[in-house]
C-alpha cells in the first residue's frame, strides 16, 4: 500500500498569512494526487486535482505542485473561510490512501 | 447538476447489517466508477472500497474483506454499499465519491455525496 505521509498535522495562522501543507508519497504516483478542504459537518471538497490543476469554482489563492512523491497545497493569502481542514488523496493505485489531515486553525 | 444523494441516517445494533444508497444525476452513470469513503467522529477519511459502474469490478480495502459489498443499478443509477456484522468501531459518517475507471484524474473523487451517519450501538 502507498502511504501519505501530510504535514504538519495542524497549524495556527493569520488572515493573510501564506501557508504551505506538504504530502510525501511511499513510493512514487506520478501526479495522481488532489487536495480537498473538510469543514465541520460537510463532506470534503476538491481544491486541486492532478496535482496542481485548480478546480473549477476554487479561488486562485489556492494552488498545488509536484509530482512523483512530494506535493505542496499552498494558499497565498489565507482567508477567514479557508479556516479548515485539509487532506491530500492519492488514486495512483488500490488502496485510495489519504493523508492524515492538516487543520488550519486562526492565531 | 451533477450531484450524488445518499440515504439517511441509520442506526443499528452491533452485529446487523447496514445498507446506504448514493443516487447519482447529471452524467452518464456508467462511464464512471464510485468510491466509498468512511470518517470515523473526530478522525480522518478512510478509502473503502471501489466499485466500476460500468463492469461492476470491485476493490475492497482489505480491512473490510469479507463484511463489505459494493454494488450498482444502472437502471435507477444508485450505487450501494453494504456493510455486514456491524461493530462499535464502524460508527462513522459513510460518504460516496465518483472515481475514475481509466486514469482521468478529472473524474477522480471530484463529486461527493452529502454523507449517512451510521451509528452502532445496543
Amino acid at each position: 500500500d502507498i502511504q501519505m505521509t501530510q504535514s504538519p498535522s495542524s497549524l495556527s495562522a493569520s488572515v493573510g498569512d501564506r501557508v504551505t501543507i506538504t504530502c510525501r508519497a511511499s513510493q512514487g504516483i506520478r501526479n495522481d494526487l488532489g487536495w480537498y478542504q473538510q469543514k465541520p459537518g460537510k463532506a470534503p471538497k476538491r481544491l486541486i486535482y492532478a496535482a496542481s490543476s485548480l478546480q473549477s469554482g476554487v479561488p486562485s489563492r489556492f494552488s498545488g505542485g509536484g509530482s512523483g512523491t512530494e506535493f505542496t497545497l499552498t494558499i497565498s493569502s489565507l482567508q477567514p473561510e479557508d479556516f479548515a481542514t485539509y487532506y491530500c488523496l492519492q488514486h495512483n493505485s488500490y488502496p485510495r490512501t489519504f493523508g492524515q489531515g492538516t487543520t488550519v486553525e486562526i492565531k | 447538476q451533477v450531484q450524488l444523494v445518499q440515504s439517511g441516517a441509520e442506526v443499528k445494533k452491533p452485529g446487523a447489517s447496514v445498507k446506504v444508497s448514493c443516487k447519482a444525476s447529471g452524467y452518464t452513470f456508467d462511464s464512471y466508477a464510485i468510491s466509498w469513503v468512511r470518517q470515523a467522529p473526530g478522525q480522518g477519511l478512510e478509502w473503502m472500497g471501489w466499485i466500476s459502474v460500468y463492469n461492476g469490478i470491485t476493490n475492497y480495502a482489505q480491512k473490510l474483506q469479507g463484511r463489505v459489498t459494493m454494488t450498482t443499478d444502472t437502471s435507477t443509477s444508485i450505487a450501494y454499499m453494504e456493510l455486514r456484522s456491524l461493530r462499535s468501531g464502524d460508527t462513522a459518517v459513510y460518504y460516496c465519491a465518483r472515481d475514475e475507471i481509466d486514469g482521468d484524474s478529472g473524474s477522480a473523487f471530484d463529486i461527493w455525496g452529502q454523507g449517512t451517519m451510521v451509528t452502532v450501538s445496543s
